[in-house]
């Protein structure tokens, strides 16, 4: 299995323009998630989805952040317009419905915001 | 809102030394991960902990969990340096079944000198 599948690895964009980071789950798994990881707040959940539907979306920090998942293969997060606090690197993550399988993680997106 | 508490957050230590990492979390969960992190890389699962008691080992780490106590440990045995990395646990926000986001903790930064 080729696991979770995050692109781009490296975003460098400056202020003010859009960001559209995106994720393939592990084929099977219908649970997605992405974090967000930051030396100064840590791995932060901002939003998930079951079956395509997203479920919980109270870690989202500001409106200028959106998530979708128009199919079980894809989701995209979308930052709009980004800003330099925006900097960190989002993971996405996947799961079996089970709720005792563990998440897996794909590599990272870093975003850079200038 | 459930919070999770790792410490140490680092630990500098020699080959061939034991160590615990200790999680305590502030709710009732009977879910709780171990997670590996090295430098610039994805989260790797370790172990999933699932009732009281429960004990998980994988050659020089072993995971326990107190639900009780609300406690889980990481045991490193006669560590090597390969081991160096971040650990993270993570726990699950409800009972029963269906996939829900995890909340991590800040992540133990642990060094292995020779």
């Amino acid at each position: 299995d080729a696991g979770v599948i995050q692109s781009p690895r490296h975003e460098v964009t400056e202020m003010g323009q859009e960001v559209t980071l995106r994720c393939k789950p592990i084929s099977g798994h219908n649970s997605l998630f992405w974090y967000r990881q930051t030396m100064m707040r840590g791995l932060e959940l901002l939003i998930y989805f079951n079956n395509n539907v997203p479920i919980d979306d109270s870690g989202m920090p500001e409106d200028r952040f959106s998530a979708k998942m128009p199919n079980a293969s894809f989701s995209t997060l979308k930052i709009q317009p980004s800003e330099p606090r925006d900097s960190a690197v989002y993971f996405c993550a996947s799961s079996t419905w089970a709720g005792n399988s563990p998440l897996h993680f794909g590599n990272g997106t870093r975003l850079t915001v200038t | 809102e459930l919070k999770v508490e790792q410490n140490p957050l680092f630990l500098s230590m020699q080959e061939g030394k034991n160590y615990t990492i200790y999680c305590n979390y502030s709710t009732t969960s009977d879910r709780l991960y171990w997670y590996r992190q090295d430098p610039g890389k994805s989260l790797e699962s370790l172990f999933v902990l699932l009732s009281n008691g429960a004990v998980k080992q994988e050659g020089r780490l072993m995971a326990s969990l107190d639900t009780k106590a609300r406690l889980s440990t990481l045991h490193i045995t006669a560590a090597v340096h390969d081991l160096s990395a971040t650990y993270f646990c993570a726990v699950g926000g409800r009972s029963g079944g269906g996939a829900d986001g995890l909340t991590f903790g800040k992540g133990t930064h642990l060094i292995i000198q020779p």
